[in-house]
């Protein structure tokens, strides 16, 4: 069974690009969750969707968007990127929207200059 | 504040010895607290704890969980070089899917 796929793995962008990172969920799974990961800060939830619907999201500003598609694949989108947004961006998938177990795909690594 | 709160941050160890990392954990509406193993990349789930007192293993890794005193350890035993890893204690919070996260323990096995 595949995992969570996430594309692309590495990207540059220079301060002021957008970028859009792409997650798809382990088949079956209906539940995908972003996190961001930085030296810094660690770990930290981006936005959480189930059904097309987000639940929930964390205290990053409006330029952090997300969205889920019909088939549960998902994507984020960080506009007018800045320095501080260079990190791993890590997707995880869940069976559904009130199963614990979260897995994790290998992150897209983001570096903006 | 939902929290977590990992200790140490780091500790270096011998092949074969026994480790023993700790989590506390401060969250709203427990649901769980989860252990993952992050090498190079991608979180690996390790356990996921939910009810107090009963340990989860696997081959020689183990998790406890004390509801009563929100606190949770991880032990590994005749560690191996490739113990060496991060290990994330994590809580959901508001829903299943969104995970409070500890710093971290970093976990260095010499050979």
């Amino acid at each position: 069974k595949a995992g969570v796929t996430q594309t692309p793995r590495y990207l540059i962008k220079t301060r002021g690009q957008q970028v859009t990172l792409s997650c798809s969920p382990i088949s079956g799974h209906r539940s995908v969750s972003w996190y961001q990961q930085t030296p810094g800060q660690g770990l930290q939830f981006l936005f959480e969707y189930f059904s097309e619907t987000q639940r929930n999201k964390g205290n990053f500003p409006g330029r952090f968007s997300g969205r889920q598609f019909s088939n549960s694949r998902s994507e984020m989108n960080v506009s007018t990127l800045e320095l501080g947004d260079s990190a791993l961006y890590l997707c995880a998938s869940s069976l559904d929207r009130d199963h614990g177990e979260l897995f994790f795909g290998e992150g897209s690594r983001l570096t903006v200059l | 504040e939902d929290k977590v709160v990992q200790s140490p941050l780091s500790l270096v160890v011998h092949e074969g010895d026994t480790v023993t990392l700790n989590c506390s954990y401060e969250v709203t509406n427990f649901r769980s607290l989860l252990w993952y193993k992050q090498e190079k990349k991608a979180p690996t789930f390790l356990f996921m704890l939910t009810s107090s007192g009963i340990e989860k293993k696997s081959g020689r890794l183990s998790s406890i969980l004390d509801k009563k005193e929100l606190f949770s350890i991880l032990n590994i035993t005749a560690t191996q070089t490739g113990d060496s890893a991060i290990y994330l204690c994590a809580g959901p919070t508001d829903s299943w899917g969104k995970l409070q996260f500890g710093a971290g323990t970093q976990v260095v096995v010499t050979p």
